[in-house]
């Protein structure tokens, strides 16, 4: 374990259902993430947490709705989903931004 | 455009040799410089950081940066069929905002590298 964790570890949903992944940390980090990594593609910045406050968001479409209720869990929400949406998500979080980030195992996320 | 440049591979190496990773950025305002080695179904996870010119050593690993270059490197020495792997360069970008938010991590698409018993 790395200090954060993720949950579920794989999750299969249909396009019609809505589920919601989460992750927590307790290392004290000030700032979380939300990356997407498919195949044969870079890890995709989703959205970015300061202190709890939303501070990015990438042109993510609105199926998937972050949440972050304080600085040490942060939820991602997700509703009628797409299959290309199918990828690992990964939560990340970090103290200063500056000294890299500490990942997540992530989440197998399979739309059928 | 923001973009971390990376040779996807596959590189192989024979075992006890050198493997050598590239990458190159294009924002010259990055400031620090991260290697991440992901197993297959795994989690990146962060073995080497740099922040100023020159050589960085841990270990069997020594990270390499060059800016005037915009250029970072991973070598690995004695190189082990445990190292196989897709090794992630990540370079950090300050952006708008200020704390720990402020900065973001962009990733390069991976070198996958086999080491040959």
């Amino acid at each position: 374990e790395t200090g954060v964790t993720q949950t579920p570890r794989h999750l299969v949903m249909g396009m019609t259902n809505k589920k919601s992944l989460k992750c927590e940390q307790h290392l004290g980090h000030n700032a979380m993430y939300w990356y997407k990594q498919s195949a044969k593609k870079p890890l995709e910045l989703m959205f970015v947490y300061n202190f709890k406050e939303q501070t990015e968001n990438n042109s993510v479409p609105s199926r998937f709705s972050p949440e972050c209720p304080n600085s040490s869990h942060l939820f991602l929400h997700l509703h009628t989903l797409q299959p290309e949406d199918s990828a690992l998500y990964l939560c990340a979080s970090s103290l200063s931004g500056r000294d890299g980030y500490t990942f997540g195992s992530g989440t197998r996320l399979t739309v059928v | 455009q923001k973009e971390v440049e990376q040779n996807s591979g596959p590189l192989s190496v024979p075992e006890g040799a050198i493997a050598s990773l590239n990458c190159t950025y294009s924002d010259r305002g990055s400031q620090s410089f991260f290697w991440y080695r992901q197993y297959s179904g795994k989690s990146p996870e962060l073995i080497m950081f740099i922040y100023s010119n020159g050589d960085k050593e841990d270990g069997r690993f020594t990270a390499q940066l060059n800016k005037a270059s915009q250029y970072v490197s991973l070598l690995i020495r004695d190189s082990q069929p445990s190292d196989s792997a897709t090794y992630l360069c990540a370079v950090n970008i300050p952006s708008q905002g200020s704390g720990a938010g402020s900065y973001q991590l962009t990733f390069g698409k991976g070198t996958k590298l086999s080491v040959i018993p």
